[in-house]
């Protein structure tokens, strides 16, 4: 099982700001790509797939580059809710376990 | 909304002992999983299921852990006898059938079993 790797943070964001993490994956053969968003002792959830053309979800928008196994997230108009550990998590195919980065920590200051 | 459910929420054991971790997943749903994340460690998988069967397993899942589907609704984790280094979060996902029999590869999360080993 081949690693995906994010820079731990934590990143300290002021309220409203625009914030930006990315992650890369080393296996080629990864077909699926999401972030998913983990709060303090919670279950992971979530947060959006993320396509080959790019995707938004309202503040959110995510960007993969296959060339350069890389995988972006892009947070506009922070609130303090967004503040949470942002996993990136591949997987090859639909039924396969999902490969998790260990996260990025995110804090929203008022 | 339907969600997995997961009991108990924290399983206290002592070292070498059995313990038998239950999972509800969505109703509809055919491929289920197990992850564990030590505390401050990333989530890892350890195995999927499907028809019945395991279709696949990581190099974690070794001859303590099993997996089961006793009945229609739930799936276990067995960890046989327990060590220190099981002390973790057990999280169990699922998964619905998409087309052509594949899975589709979003996973819905239960809250988790946080599981101590004394």
């Amino acid at each position: 099982r081949k690693e995906v790797e994010q820079d731990p943070g934590p990143f300290n964001v002021p309220e409203g700001a625009t914030v930006a993490f990315n992650c890369t994956y080393s296996n080629s053969a990864s077909q699926s790509f999401f972030w998913y968003r983990q709060d303090c002792r919670k279950e992971p959830k979530l947060l959006m797939s993320v396509y080959s053309s790019g995707n938004e979800d309202g503040r959110f928008t995510a960007q993969l580059n296959r060339a350069s196994q890389y995988i972006s997230l892009l947070i506009r108009d922070s609130k303090l809710s967004d503040s949470a550990t942002y996993l990136c998590v591949v997987t090859q195919r639909g039924a396969d376990g999902l490969t998790f980065g260990k996260g990025t920590h995110l804090i929203i200051q008022p | 909304e339907p969600e997995v459910t997961q009991t108990p929420s924290h399983q206290v054991t002592q070292m070498g002992q059995e313990v038998i971790l239950r999972c509800v997943p969505i109703s509809n749903h055919l491929y289920f999983y197990w992850y564990r994340q030590i505390l401050g460690q990333k989530v890892e998988f350890l195995v999927s299921f499907y028809n019945n069967e395991i279709s696949e397993k990581s190099e974690i899942f070794d001859d303590q852990f099993s997996v089961e589907r006793p009945d229609g609704s739930n799936f276990t984790l067995k960890i046989r006898s327990t060590k220190l280094e099981d002390s973790a979060m057990y999280f169990c996902a699922s998964s619905a059938e998409g087309l052509a029999g594949i899975a589709k590869n979003i996973q819905y999360f239960g809250a988790g079993t946080r599981l101590s080993v004394l």
